[in-house]
């Protein structure tokens, strides 16, 4: 039972161009979202994060959409850059732990 | 170096022997998670743990699986008679405070069962 959806488990974006990364939820009760990078071998990195009260968070060139009535999330990554490539993790916060998405796979074409 | 520290990074078991992850936490964090990914999966939960508390444990499996933070040392997950389904890639986190949705992971390790 997946609370955190990411239906594209890859996505390849021309350097300079937008990427969009997409994820979907279930639960109406989660309070905080995120966005998480990970390189191979390395343990994932926090990227950004929005509240379930906010529907746009911008931290140069990140910026996280919500919207809470079709629950989705996306991350908008422009311009695009060849150190963007890396899987991504959408997560949710709920109580003591935050649950995670099964990630997308994103890969900046030069 | 402040950051979370696992070890070992790659640890190797035969069916039916123990294996202990040990993770320390950033300088100053007194909240742990463990994570376990599975291949072509994303993180599951397992744990949450504050120094000698275990306050969630709602994804560890019922049997096999331990988790404790002592007052003094690193946290430990603990794997008794290890399957090969336990082969995965675990990973601790850790964060200032409760509720707080920023945490900073190690560099996980890997589990692999023989």
């Amino acid at each position: 039972d997946q609370q955190v959806k990411q239906n594209s488990p890859s996505l390849s974006v021309q350097e300079g161009r937008i990427s969009i990364l997409n994820c979907d939820y279930t639960n109406s009760m989660f309070d905080y979202f995120l966005w998480y990078k990970k390189y191979p071998a390395e343990g994932p990195t926090f990227l950004i994060s929005i509240s379930s009260i906010k529907d746009k968070n911008e931290d140069g060139r990140f910026t996280v959409f919500l919207n809470k009535s079709a629950k989705h999330l996306s991350l908008h990554i422009v311009p695009s850059q060849p150190g963007d490539s890396a899987v991504y993790f959408c997560a949710a916060s709920e109580d003591d732990k935050i649950i995670f998405g099964k990630g997308t796979r994103l890969h900046i074409l030069p | 170096n402040a950051g979370v520290m696992q070890n070992p990074r790659h640890l190797v078991r035969r069916r039916g022997q123990e294996a202990r992850l040990r993770c320390s936490p950033m300088k100053g964090h007194s909240h742990v998670y463990w994570y376990r990914q599975l291949p072509e999966e994303g993180l599951k939960f397992m744990v949450y743990l504050q120094k000698e508390n275990i306050i969630d444990e709602s994804g560890m499996p019922k049997e096999r699986f331990s988790a404790e933070f002592p007052k003094e040392g690193p946290s430990i997950l603990r794997i008794q008679q290890v399957v090969r389904g336990d082969s995965a890639a675990y990973f601790c986190a850790s964060s200032l405070s409760r509720h707080n949705e920023k945490l900073f992971f190690g560099s996980g390790t890997q589990l692999s069962v023989l």
